[in-house]
């Protein structure tokens, strides 16, 4: 069963315009959470983080918002850059290692 | 250069072969993880390692092997490799540090098909 859903597969965007990547976790005990993006044939590379004693976290035109009572999180990009089209990872920390979404494919047209 | 790199970048193979893939990070980071990413499934661990002569399973461990007998290397061997192991191979690394930052760096994987 997954403990980490990204269950939009792909977002298609204007450039200039939010770009809003949605991710839900089942396990409560989650208290740190972050955002990979990947272009093809690279590794994933670290984006932005927020831990559970926050509910906002931001980097420039990257914001995690964090919602412990729904168990879900998202990442807004404002404003959509073509550069951004990737795909983003949700990922939830865990002891030893990472819990990662499937991925959502990020589409940002000029 | 500084940082952790993975060879080959592509192999192929054939079904019942032995294949090794090579990972090695300049950090002296004390964790490093193997991943394998598949359509459909994302990223899956399947194997960590906490510190030199110390592994674990993850989530996929099945038909893999792994030491570390180096810090900085991380080999992954596909004893007999079958047409389900043909996919996009990760290493990662991490600190020991249990700080506020939990950041895997990645490497830029191995693509690997078994014919």
């Amino acid at each position: 069963d997954q403990q980490v859903k990204q269950n939009s597969p792909s977002l298609s965007v204007q450039e200039g315009r939010i770009s809003i990547l949605n991710c839900d976790y089942t396990n409560s005990m989650f208290d740190y959470f972050l955002w990979y993006k990947k272009y093809p044939a690279e590794g994933p590379t670290f984006l932005i983080s927020i831990s559970s004693i926050k509910d906002k976290n931001e980097d420039g035109r990257f914001t995690v918002f964090l919602n412990k009572s729904a168990k879900h999180l998202s990442l807004h990009i404002v404003p959509s850059q073509p550069g951004d089209s990737a795909v983003y990872f949700c990922a939830a920390s865990a002891p030893g290692n990472l819990i990662f979404g499937k991925g959502t494919k990020l589409s940002v047209k000029p | 250069d500084a940082g952790i790199t993975q060879s080959p970048r592509y192999k192929i193979t054939e079904t019942g072969r032995q294949v090794t893939l090579m990972c090695h990070q300049t950090w002296s980071h004390s964790y490093m993880f193997w991943y394998r990413q598949d359509l459909g499934h994302g990223l899956r661990l399947i194997y960590y390692s906490a510190a030199a002569d110390i592994t674990d399973k993850g989530e996929v461990p099945d038909g893999y092997v792994v030491s570390r007998s180096k810090t900085e290397n991380f080999p992954l061997t596909l004893e007999s490799a079958t047409r389900s192991q043909t996919s996009v191979y990760f290493c990662a690394s991490k600190t020991r540090r249990e700080a506020v930052t939990d950041t895997q760096y990645f490497g830029p994987g191995t693509r690997l098909t078994v014919l």
